[in-house]
């Protein structure tokens, strides 16, 4: 059983505007949420991060909400760049173990 | 170097075969991970070692795979007698101190069973 979801496999954003990335988890023990972007060929990199105290996270063109009652959590990236186009991984940890999800593509369009 | 360099970066083999996946973490770093990406899969989580304590072996698929951590610092993942199921990209990472800490990732060993 998936305990952290990406349910959109692939999403398209036109550059310039907000692109928003959701997942969802299953387990409330999870205490941080991290989201990883991945090109090909290459391992993923971190992005950003928040802890399940806070419920917003800000670095720059990248925002993560974090709703604990509804155990959702959202990347949104604006404005959106051709380099943005990349595979990005939500991921949970609880002690010492972080789950990934599946992952979705996103493909920033000139 | 200065990131996590994971060797061979790609390995063909023939079923049946046993494989070895090399990783040298970031130096200093106490967390060491093993996942694998299967293709259109997410990031499977198979083995996580912290420091001198017993690893974490929760997410091995089988007795088939196993994994060492040398001296705190170069880790080996073995799968014996490989599946084409085994096919995968393998990843490791590795991070400071705990979990909450973001992982640096290498670039992964891309396994092939033919």
């Amino acid at each position: 059983d998936q305990q952290v979801k990406q349910n959109s496999p692939s999403l398209s954003v036109q550059e310039g505007r907000i692109s928003i990335l959701n997942c969802d988890y299953t387990n409330s023990m999870f205490d941080y949420f991290l989201w990883y972007k991945k090109y090909p060929a290459e391992g993923p990199t971190f992005l950003i991060s928040i802890s399940s105290i806070k419920d917003k996270n800000e670095d720059g063109r990248f925002t993560v909400f974090l709703n604990k009652s509804a155990k959702h959590l959202s990347l949104h990236i604006v404005p959106s760049q051709p380099g943005d186009s990349a595979v990005y991984f939500c991921a949970a940890s609880e002690d010492d173990k972080i789950i990934f999800g599946k992952g979705t593509r996103l493909h920033i369009l000139p | 170097g200065a990131g996590v360099s994971q060797s061979p970066s790609n390995k063909v083999t023939e079923k049946g075969k046993d494989v070895e996946l090399r990783c040298d973490p970031i130096s200093g770093h106490t967390a060491l991970y093993w996942y694998r990406q299967s293709l259109g899969q997410g990031l499977e989580f198979l083995i996580y070692f912290q420091g001198n304590s017993a690893p974490d072996k929760s997410g091995l698929p089988s007795d088939r795979f196993s994994a060492e951590r040398t001296g705190g610092s170069v880790s080996t993942l073995t799968i014996q007698r490989t599946q084409q199921e085994d096919s995968a990209v393998y990843l490791c990472a590795s991070s400071l101190v705990r979990v909450g800490e973001k992982l640096f990732f290498g670039s992964g060993t891309q396994l092939s069973v033919l």
